[in-house]
Formats: structure tokens, C-alpha cells, sequence
């Protein structure tokens, strides 16, 4: 079952802050977030293995909330360099979303 | 350390004829999986492969398409009679250990049918 990632497409401004939600049906075991841009391979961000898992890379983090089966990403003071397509992914059939564009302007 | 490198980046074929896609894992990683892209869509899983070993193939079509990681040499891809409908993006990835670790991308090859 391919997890639902929700919004399907964001535009922000440069140092405005995004939310990208991920959720499933089915119990999730862990979470991948990858980020790909235009024409590229996708690029890994995190994983989250356990419940109540928060982890953080500079400015961009994530939190996983078993419960719920839902994981988010949180980029913060968006960059130029933030903008492509974010995934997430459900490890136990590796299983990926459709994507997140995310486009950030000057 | 090298990547996961991936060859031929492009590939044009017409249809009717067959294609092979080769990955070559980074160093140390003993996993292997396979991905179709299509334009403007997400990754698609197709295989999970260990060294000898199918682990998980359900995101292949049962038709035209295998995939191998022998124990010496790069994992192939091979898909027989391809159609226009084949033509995409198709990356490898490979991991350390199973689906709970990071995995990491290869650059991909974009496979077209004429």
C-alpha cells in the first residue's frame, strides 16, 4: 500500500518554513524521507525507526509518530537548494509516496 | 569510496529489442534494489535482490522483465521485447543491510523505446 503524501505541491518564499506529511494505512516499522531533484537521483534525508523518533540534518528534520503511521518533515528558513521532489518511503515493502514538489523562489 | 555507479545512463532501443541495465553497488553493500520512474511520478519498487538471491520481486511485471546479483559482478536488469511503454528512468539503490537502513542512489539509466 504506497504511503499518501500530503500537500502534493508547495511554493515557498526563501527562509519560510514547510510541512510535508506522510502517512499510511498500514502500521509503519520505520520511514525514509529522500530528496530528489529535476533530472537527478534521489538523495537520502533520514530514516525514523522507532515511534516517537525525531531526527534532525541542519535545517530539515522529521518526527514519526507509530501511533498514528504518519511521519512529517519539517523544513525550516526554507534555501534556494531545498527546492525538488521530497519521498517518503516505508521500509517493510519499500514502498514510496508519489512525492512532495517542493519549489522555493528568491 | 565510490557511489552506485550505473551504466549505460541512457539507453535508446527500439521495440522489440532487449535491454540490460547494469548497478554496480557502493562498496561493503551486499543489497541491491531496483526502481522505475515514470516522468512527473514517483519511484516504483520493482526488485529487492541480495547476493544470489531474489528477496522481494512483487513490484515486477511478470512478463519481459527479470533481474540478477550474481556473486561476482554487477545486478542486472533485463527487459525482453521492450514496448513504448517501458521507456522511463530506472535506478538502483543499494544498502548495507536490509529495508531499515539508508539506501543510496544510483544516477540512474533513461531507457527510451522507439
Amino acid at each position: 500500500q504506497q504511503p499518501v503524501q500530503s500537500p502534493q505541491a508547495v511554493i515557498l518564499r526563501e527562509g519560510e518554513d514547510a510541512v510535508i506529511n506522510c502517512s499510511s494505512s498500514k502500521a509503519l516499522y520505520s520511514v525514509h524521507w529522500y530528496r530528489q531533484k529535476h533530472g537527478e537521483a534521489p538523495v537520502f534525508l533520514m530514516i525514523l525507526l522507532k515511534g516517537g523518533e525525531q531526527k534532525g540534518h541542519e535545517k530539515i528534520s522529521a518526527s514519526f509518530n507509530e501511533k498514528k503511521q504518519q511521519s512529517s518533515l519539517y523544513l525550516t528558513a526554507s534555501q534556494l537548494s531545498y527546492s525538488g521532489t521530497y519521498f517518503c518511503g516505508t521500509a517493510e515493502k519499500l514502498v514510496f509516496g508519489k512525492g512532495t514538489k517542493l519549489t522555493v523562489n528568491p | 569510496n565510490a557511489g552506485v555507479m550505473q551504466n549505460p545512463r541512457h539507453l535508446v532501443r527500439r521495440r522489440g529489442q532487449e535491454a540490460r541495465l547494469r548497478c554496480s553497488p557502493m562498496k561493503g553493500h551486499s543489497h541491491v534494489y531496483w526502481y522505475r520512474q515514470l516522468p512527473e511520478e514517483g519511484l516504483k519498487f520493482m526488485v529487492y535482490l541480495q547476493k544470489e538471491n531474489i528477496i522481494d520481486e512483487s513490484g515486477m511485471p511478470k512478463e519481459r522483465f527479470s533481474a540478477e546479483f550474481p556473486k561476482e559482478g554487477p545486478s542486472i536488469l533485463r527487459i525482453q521485447q521492450v514496448v513504448r511503454g517501458d521507456s522511463a528512468a530506472y535506478f538502483c539503490a543499494s544498502s548495507t543491510t536490509g529495508a531499515t537502513t539508508e539506501q543510496y542512489f544510483g544516477p540512474g539509466t533513461r531507457l527510451t523505446v522507439t
